[in-house]
C-alpha cells in the first residue's frame, strides 16, 4: 500500500536520551517534511528536504536533526531529549510542483519525562 | 506567526446540516489546501485551490478563495457523523523561507451530532 510509514507509533523517553523517529515513503516523492503538532499551536515545521541529499530548517529546528540519504527515508533525531519535545510528530511527503498536497504518516506520539 | 487561521475554532452541527469553515491568511499565496484530521490520525488532503481559481468542488466539499480578502471557505454539505474531525487550511506562499512548503492554521474542530 503506497504511503508513509512512521515508527514507532508511540514512545516514552527519558530526558537526555537520544531518539530517532523513522519515516519511510514508497511513493518516490521528492520532498519530505517533519512537523510537530501541539495543542493550540497547530502544526509547526521542524525540518524539510526538497530532494535526496538536501535538507533545510523549518520554523522550530532547535534540538532536532535530519538526514536524507535516499529518496525514501527521512529520519528525525533528537540528540538529547527535553520535556518540551513532548509532542505528536508527523512525517509528510509530496511531489514537488505547485499543484500537489502532502501525504501524511500516522504520527509518532512522543512523551519525554 | 501563523500564516493561516481557521474560524471558528469549534463547530457543532446536526447530521444533514451544512458546515462552513473559514480560513484567513496574511501574505500572497500560490495555492491553498484543506486537510482533515480524525482524532489520533494523520492529516488527509481534501482539496487544493490555486490562486487563480475562485471555487472548486469535490463531492460534498466546496471551497472558495477570495485573494482580495485573503480568505477561503470550506463548505461541507449534508454532513454526516463521519465528518467529525478537525479541519486545517494550509497555504503555499509565493515567497517562503522554506521553499514551497505549506503553513498550517490551528484548525477547526467539527462535531456532527447524529
Amino acid at each position: 500500500i503506497a504511503g508513509i510509514t512512521q515508527a514507532p507509533t508511540s514512545q516514552i523517553l527519558a530526558a537526555g536520551r537520544r531518539m530517532t523517529l523513522r519515516c519511510t515513503q514508497d511513493m518516490r516523492h521528492n520532498a519530505m517534511y517533519w512537523y510537530r503538532q501541539d495543542l493550540g499551536l497547530g502544526l509547526r515545521l521542524i525540518h524539510y528536504s526538497n530532494t535526496a541529499g538536501t535538507t533545510g530548517k523549518g520554523e522550530v529546528p532547535d534540538g532536532y536533526s535530519v538526514s536524507r540519504a535516499n529518496t525514501d527515508d527521512f529520519p528525525l533525531t533528537l540528540a538529547s531529549a527535553v520535556p518540551s519535545q513532548t509532542s505528536v510528530y508527523f512525517c509528510a511527503s509530496r511531489q514537488t510542483g505547485s499543484g500537489y498536497g502532502y501525504t501524511f504518516g500516522s504520527g509518532t506520539r512522543l512523551t519525554v519525562v | 506567526s501563523q500564516q493561516g487561521e481557521e474560524d471558528p475554532q469549534a463547530l457543532s452541527i446536526q447530521e444533514g446540516e451544512n458546515a462552513t469553515m473559514n480560513c484567513s491568511y496574511k501574505t500572497s499565496i500560490n495555492n491553498l489546501q484543506w486537510y482533515r484530521q480524525n482524532s489520533g490520525r494523520g492529516l488527509v488532503h481534501l482539496i487544493l485551490i490555486r490562486s487563480n481559481e475562485r471555487e472548486k468542488h469535490s463531492g460534498r466539499l466546496r471551497v472558495t478563495l477570495d485573494t482580495s480578502k485573503k480568505s477561503s471557505s470550506l463548505l461541507i454539505t449534508a454532513s454526516r457523523a463521519a465528518d467529525t474531525a478537525s479541519y486545517f487550511c494550509a497555504t503555499a506562499r509565493l515567497r517562503d523561507n522554506y521553499g514551497q512548503n505549506f503553513v498550517f492554521g490551528p484548525g477547526t474542530r467539527l462535531s456532527v451530532l447524529p
